[in-house]
């Protein structure tokens, strides 16, 4: 089993809905999760981090955090073209000494 | 404020040869931690240093290796270059080793290719 699982894609959804992006983990200690966006060619770049059970939003976005599934989601609000990139989860392991990154799931935002 | 700076950008190799990539991190910034990025593995973590220290090191051969300097660049090495070391190598600079409050802020990577 991978330690964080994410479904590679594509996931097609049209502009304006809500995109939303699913992520697993295996390490029950993990204490910090993140989600990073990444276009083409580019380096990932942090778009959120959530550190407790529950809900954040940031503008459009909003991430879930459920512990005790081993769960994080990232929801994108009111989706734009640029918002079509491939998202990474990430989470530390117990010991807080690394990032783990899941490998991606590819979002594409069709007009 | 600076962002994450990697050198060279781009690189070419033959197999056999070896590589240094190097990582300044934003100022103030102590960890430096290392990936390597291809289509079929994702980003895998490669090792983290902290004030001069390796702290983690990632299932990667002895070929890789790195250093941290005094004033907290990084340096990474691969010898004996194989064609499957083709990747983008990617530096991440944080305040904290791991824990990631804020999580990393990534450089513009390295695109390592060996031909």
């Amino acid at each position: 089993q991978k330690e964080v699982e994410q479904n590679s894609g594509p996931l097609s959804v049209p502009e304006g809905a809500i995109a939303s992006l699913n992520c697993t983990y295996s390490d029950r200690g993990s204490q910090s999760f993140f989600w990073y966006r990444q276009y083409s060619g580019k380096s990932p770049e942090l778009i959120m981090s959530i550190y407790s059970n529950g809900d954040k939003e940031d503008g459009r976005f909003t991430a879930q955090l459920n512990k005790a599934s081993q769960y994080v989601s990232l929801l994108i609000r009111d989706s734009q073209p640029s918002d079509s990139a491939t998202y990474l989860c990430a989470v530390t392991d117990s010991s807080a000494s690394k990032i783990i990154f899941g490998s991606g799931t590819r979002l594409s935002i069709r007009p | 404020k600076a962002g994450v700076t990697q050198t060279p950008r781009y690189l070419i190799k033959t197999r056999g040869q070896q590589v240094t990539l190097s990582c300044s991190p934003i100022s103030g910034h102590r960890s430096v931690s290392w990936y390597q990025q291809t289509p079929g593995q994702g980003l895998q973590f490669l090792f983290e240093y902290f004030s001069e220290t390796q702290r983690n090191k990632g299932n990667f051969p002895g070929r890789f290796s790195g250093r941290q300097f005094s004033n907290s660049r990084s340096e990474m090495n691969v010898s004996t270059l194989e064609l499957g070391d083709s990747a983008l190598y990617l530096c991440a600079s944080s305040l904290a080793p791991g824990q990631g409050n804020g999580g990393y802020t990534f450089g513009s990577g390295t695109r390592l290719t060996v031909v």
